[in-house]
């Protein structure tokens, strides 16, 4: 079954913690996109990768970090230094930049 | 600069009558643009997609959109809504200069009434 999976579907965070937010496909795409999503808002780039072993910083950057040690794997870290992480947290991937991308079902990160 | 602006924050229809969501861009390129909708708690779901071919473009679930480059539109309509229609929709626009940067409108609400 293939497709794009986010985990976990719901995740807390206490003050001055980071935390990760999972994502995998298994597409066999190159690019892989994260977006924040907040209430009445479209979706704002986070960071995104061409391509394995590559990042670049998208629209809000700050207080997130990223990697892409692995094709299919494009994890999000959370850090202390996003003073306002409540939001839903997309991840999208797609066959290269510039090409449709298609997102996963989403991380709802609320703080504590 | 490119933007997308949906002119309606919320649309509510009755069942079993059109539906018109719309959605003007600004691109100073041939623009690449998507239609997503999001039902409560999920991630997006492509319904068409215009990449400079037919003008007409069909989608899933009975959705399509007409690109109109004189008017800068790219509305979405179906004939008949049905109860399951009702999510939030996203006009988007793909930046080919910028990598393929999404740029998303605001969202426009569908209500579908019985």
């Amino acid at each position: 079954d293939g497709g794009i999976t986010q985990s976990p579907k719901y995740l807390f965070r206490k003050e001055g913690q980071n935390v990760t937010l999972s994502c995998e496909q298994n597409l066999n795409h190159d690019a892989m996109y994260w977006y924040r999503q907040d209430p009445g808002q479209g979706l704002r780039l986070i960071y995104y990768s061409q391509i394995v072993n590559d990042f670049q910083k998208g629209d809000i950057a700050e207080g997130y970090s990223v990697s892409r040690e692995k094709k299919e794997s494009f994890p999000l870290t959370v850090t202390s230094a996003q003073k306002n992480p409540t939001a839903f947290y997309l991840c999208a991937s797609s066959v290269e930049t510039a090409k449709t991308q298609y997102f996963g079902p989403g991380t709802r990160l609320l703080v504590l | 600069a490119q933007s997308v602006t949906q002119l309606d924050s919320h649309v509510s229809v009755s069942e079993g009558t059109p539906v018109l969501l719309r959605c003007n861009y600004s691109s100073s390129y041939s623009p690449s643009l998507f239609w997503y909708v999001q039902h409560p708690n999920k991630g997006l779901q492509l319904l068409l997609k215009y990449t400079s071919a037919a003008t007409l473009v069909k989608g899933i679930n009975g959705f399509e959109a007409e690109f109109k480059k004189s008017e800068t539109s790219f509305h979405l309509t179906k004939p008949s809504a049905h109860m399951s229609d009702a999510a939030e929709y996203f006009c988007v626009v793909s930046l080919y200069n910028q990598g393929g940067k999404l740029i998303f409108g605001q969202g426009t609400e569908l209500s579908v009434k019985p």
